[in-house]
């Protein structure tokens, strides 16, 4: 199994709905990371989990939280969101200390916040 | 200035040219380098990786790595319209995460 499996793929939410994306992966990779994407703009990093354990939170707002269950499973959930935060929401995996092996995405969550 | 800058685009070239992307980093302790292609409304895919100075081959692609110049290159030989996409050029330090270009588009006119 070499893919990164996102879910919803679509996702529309009120602002005061609370609303969870789902990441599962099964190459035995144990690092996992949330980017967020702006149309025709790269992805910018939100969350990194090494070992399950949130090693890097690039300063975003509380109302995203994120979650890892196990190896398997990376999380993102949602709260009190803005229209601004909506935006393609990628899920990535890699080896930790293997990194110079690239990131596998998953095909993403488009979310949308109305 | 930005961590990863690549070359303005959109850039076009016919079929069967070679296509060259260009990008620059400024962290001078980035270690990995890595290219990806995003088509529109999908996610990225890896394309190409690159640790070591000198340049590395894989079918049509070519990456070529300059540590001294921070500059990091992609060529495309024998441009298909089915690589039409935006190319992202990454860099990885040590702390473990990736940080992206703005991304070339790239469009290849049959």
């Amino acid at each position: 199994d070499t893919e990164v499996t996102q879910t919803p793929k679509h996702l529309v939410m009120g602002m005061t709905n609370k609303k969870s994306l789902k990441c599962e992966q099964h190459m035995g990779h144990r690092a996992m990371y949330w980017y967020k994407q702006k149309a025709k703009k790269p992805p910018e990093l939100m969350f990194v989990y090494s070992y399950e354990k949130l090693s890097i939170n690039e300063s975003v707002p509380s109302r995203f939280s994120p979650e890892c269950p196990n190896s398997s499973l990376l999380n993102l959930h949602l709260h009190a969101l803005q229209p601004e935060d909506s935006a393609l929401y990628l899920c990535a995996s890699s080896h930790p200390g293997r990194e110079n092996f690239g990131y596998t995405f998953g095909s993403g969550t488009r979310l949308t916040v109305v | 200035q930005k961590e990863v800058e690549q070359n303005s685009g959109p850039l076009s070239v016919p079929e069967g040219a070679i296509a060259s992307l260009n990008c620059t980093y400024s962290d001078r302790v980035s270690q990995s380098f890595f290219w990806y292609r995003q088509y529109s409304g999908k996610s990225p895919e890896l394309i190409m990786s690159i640790y070591s100075n000198g340049d590395k081959e894989d079918g049509r692609f070519t990456a070529q790595l300059n540590k001294a110049s921070q500059y990091v290159s992609l060529l495309i030989r024998d441009s298909q319209p089915s690589d039409s996409a935006t190319y992202l050029c990454a860099v990885n330090t040590n702390a473990g995460k990736s940080t992206f270009g703005d991304g070339t588009t790239l469009t290849v006119k049959p």
